[in-house]
């Protein structure tokens, strides 16, 4: 199995810009999960899906954020507009329950000047 | 207070020594407990969990609940250079895993 699989890697980008990450969960994992990752707030659950419906999206920080999962093998994070304060490792995690182990994208790291 | 709270270190021991890696957490129905270890600039990736009270072992690995004490420890044996990294305590509660901010460890050669 490939793993979950998340794109871009790396993003620079200048404030105010629209950033979008991309994932690309583990195939038969009904859940998945967007962390944030900084070393002021270690890692932070942003949002969860389950069978492709947002279940709990209390930790998306601001409007600006929003993540869609319109399949079983992708899902969205966007930002719009992008800020300095964005910037932080974001990961993808997919499960196959509820409870159980997540298993993690490699991450993308987001810059914003 | 955060749900999940863990010591940052470092935590530096000898090689072959034993690291203990301690984490508590703050709600007492908190149902099941893992333990993940991240490389630097890597996924976290999962290394223990446990759901009841007393001690698992995995190989090197051990893993100690006591919800009484809401308290969760790693153990790990015979520590060797490559388990140099950050650990990360989780703890799942009320349909979320939170995550404490992880304890750096450093195995000496």
């Amino acid at each position: 199995d490939a793993g979950v699989i998340q794109s871009p890697r790396h993003e620079v980008t200048e404030m105010g810009q629209e950033v979008t990450l991309r994932c690309k969960p583990i195939s038969g994992h009904d859940y998945l999960f967007w962390y944030r990752q900084t070393m002021m707030r270690g890692l932070e659950l942003l949002i969860y899906f389950n069978n492709n419906v947002p279940i709990d999206d209390s930790g998306m920080p601001e409007d600006r954020f929003s993540a869609k999962m319109p399949n079983a093998s992708f899902s969205t994070l966007k930002i719009q507009p992008s800020e300095p304060r964005d910037s932080a490792v974001y990961f993808c995690a997919s499960s196959p329950t509820r409870t159980g182990e997540l298993f993690f994208g490699e991450g993308s790291r987001l810059t914003v000047l | 207070q955060k749900e999940v709270e863990q010591n940052s270190g470092p935590l530096s021991v000898p090689e072959g020594a034993i690291a203990s890696l301690n984490c508590t957490y703050s709600d007492r129905g908190s149902q099941s407990f893992f333990w993940y270890r991240q490389y630097s600039g890597k996924s976290p990736e999962l290394i223990m969990f446990i759901y009841s009270n007393g001690d698992k072992e995995d190989g090197r690995f051990t893993a100690q609940l006591n919800k009484a004490s809401q308290y969760v420890s790693l153990l790990i044996r015979d520590s060797q250079p490559s388990d140099s990294a950050t650990y990360l305590c989780a703890v799942y509660n009320f349909n979320k895993f939170y995550f404490g901010s992880g304890t750096k460890l450093n195995v000496k050669p």
